[in-house]
C-alpha cells in the first residue's frame, strides 16, 4: 500500500517555465512533506521541505504548496533551467518521526 | 567533508551468498536508515535506528538485518542473497528531530544472479 504517490512518472518543460510536480498522501498522520532531488549515481539531495500547519514554502526558484484537505503536494519550480533535469522524490514523516516514507518519483527532464 | 559513506560502491553476488553493506558517517547523526531504490517503486525503507543499540523495521525488512553498535555505523546484512534483492542501496542519517531531512550516501549497486 503506497502511502505516498507521484502519478507521474516523467514532465518535460522548456527552458524558462514552469515546472509542477504532484504528490498525493493517504496517511493523515504525516504532518512534514520533503522534496529531494536525485541525480544518475548520486543519493538523494534535500531540496524543500514544509510543515502541515503551513500551506506554503518558498525558497528561490522553488516553491511548495500543501493542501491537508486534499492530501496533496505539489513542487513549482520557476524558472526551469536545464540543471533541473534530476528525478524528484516527494516524502513524508510522522509526528515525533524521523522514518520517512517516499514516492516513486518523477523524471523532470528541462530541454532548452 | 565525508558526511555519509557506502562501501561497496558494487557487488555482484550469487543466489544463497551472503555479504554485508557498509554504512559510516561523521556527522554524529543518531537517525540512520536503510533505503533501497527499485525502477517503478520509488525509494522504500528497509531498516532505521534511532541511536545506537536501537533498531526497528521498515517498509521492506524480510531478507535484510541490521545493527547499530556505534553511533557511527550502520551495516545492512544480506544473509542469502536472492535475485528480487538486486537494486541500488542507499543509506541515510540525520540528527534527531530533523523531520525527516537526511543526508544520503552514493549509493550501493547489487546485482544478485
Amino acid at each position: 500500500d503506497q502511502q505516498v504517490k507521484q502519478n507521474s512518472p516523467s514532465l518535460s518543460v522548456q527552458e524558462g517555465r514552469i515546472s509542477i510536480l504532484n504528490c498525493d498522501y493517504t496517511n493523515s498522520m504525516f504532518d512534514y512533506f520533503l522534496w529531494y532531488k536525485k541525480y544518475p549515481a548520486e543519493g538523494p539531495t534535500f531540496l524543500i521541505s514544509i510543515s502541515s500547519i503551513k500551506d506554503k514554502n518558498e525558497d528561490g526558484r522553488f516553491t511548495v504548496f500543501l493542501n491537508k484537505s486534499a492530501k496533496h503536494l505539489s513542487l513549482h519550480i520557476v524558472p526551469s533551467q536545464p540543471g533541473d533535469s534530476a528525478v524528484y522524490f516527494c516524502a513524508a514523516s510522522g509526528v515525533g518521526t524521523d522514518k520517512l516514507i517516499f514516492g516513486t518519483g518523477t523524471r523532470l527532464q528541462v530541454f532548452p | 567533508n565525508a558526511g555519509v559513506t557506502q562501501t561497496p560502491k558494487f557487488q555482484v553476488l550469487k543466489t544463497g551468498q551472503s555479504m554485508t553493506l557498509q554504512c559510516a558517517q561523521d556527522m554524529n547523526h543518531e537517525y540512520m536508515s536503510w533505503y533501497r531504490q527499485d525502477p517503478g517503486m520509488g525509494l522504500r525503507l528497509i531498516h532505521y535506528s534511532v541511536g545506537a543499540g536501537i533498531t526497528d523495521q521498515g517498509e521492506v525488512p524480510n531478507g535484510y538485518n541490521v545493527s547499530r553498535s556505534t553511533t557511527e555505523d550502520f551495516p545492512l546484512r544480506l544473509l542469502s542473497a536472492a535475485p528480487s534483492q538486486t537494486s541500488v542501496y542507499f543509506c541515510a542519517s540525520s540528527p534527531s528531530g530533523s523531520s525527516g531531512e537526511l543526508f544520503f550516501g552514493e549509493g550501493s549497486r547489487l546485482t544478485v544472479l
